[in-house]
């Protein structure tokens, strides 16, 4: 069946650090794959898709994300993090280019000044 | 409006009663999502409007849940006799016509249901 795993629901790095957030998915083809960022009282927001072009793919707000097929990774990474990337990150991804997204269960980013 | 509306954005109500939740899209969507994002996990699907067709049902969790959408404007959805597992934030979005998964999703801020 498939599905998306987001590993550690919870993320700690000191402000000016590499951020990595996870997401992994199961699926028999490369599914569309999408990672958003909820600030508190917020709605979600798009950071960045990927939709089978360019595997490396650029976001907003310095964050990017490589979509590696032979490890059905689409994991997102930001250089140096900052204090105002606090919030909740999470990685959707569309089967078979269905409407629906399917949802991991997200990762809470903390900056350590 | 400029982005996806929800109303109310909060609400508290207790355990039997009926509730109405209300999504106002972008203008000119034709394509309207309902989620739900219980405590600590990920969204789960809902229903799915899509102009004029039959909407996608699938995701409504019992027959307590049920969505209306007049037109390609605002969206419904109703529960009824809640039980406290429908606590949670309800989440609407919306996008052009068959370009969500394209162009991403526009989603609102939600509504918190409390159910005492």
């Amino acid at each position: 069946a498939q599905s998306v795993t987001q590993l550690g629901s919870h993320v700690s790095v000191s402000e000016g650090a590499l951020v990595l957030l996870r997401c992994n998915y199961s699926s028999s083809v490369p599914p569309y794959l999408f990672w958003y960022v909820q600030y508190p009282n917020q709605g979600l927001q798009l950071l960045l898709k990927y939709t089978s072009a360019a595997t490396l793919v650029k976001g907003i707000n310095g964050f990017e994300a490589e979509f590696k097929k032979s490890e059905t990774s689409f994991h997102l990474t930001k250089p140096s993090a900052h204090m105002s990337d606090a919030a909740e990150y999470f990685c959707a991804v569309s089967f078979f280019g269905n409407e629906k997204l399917t949802f991991g269960t997200g990762t809470r980013l903390t900056i350590i000044p | 409006g400029a982005g996806v509306s929800q109303s109310p954005s909060n609400k508290v109500t207790e355990k039997g009663k009926d509730v109405e939740l209300r999504c106002d899209p972008i203008s000119g969507h034709t394509a309207l999502y309902w989620y739900r994002q219980r405590l600590g996990q990920g969204l789960e699907f809902l229903i799915y409007f899509q102009g004029n067709s039959a909407p996608d049902k699938s995701g409504l969790p019992s027959d307590r849940f049920s969505a209306e959408r007049t037109g390609e404007s605002v969206s419904t959805l109703t529960i009824q006799r809640t039980q406290q597992e429908d606590s949670a934030v309800y989440l609407c979005a919306s996008s052009p016509t068959g370009t969500g998964i394209n162009y991403g999703y526009t989603f609102g801020s939600g509504t918190r249901l409390t159910v005492v």
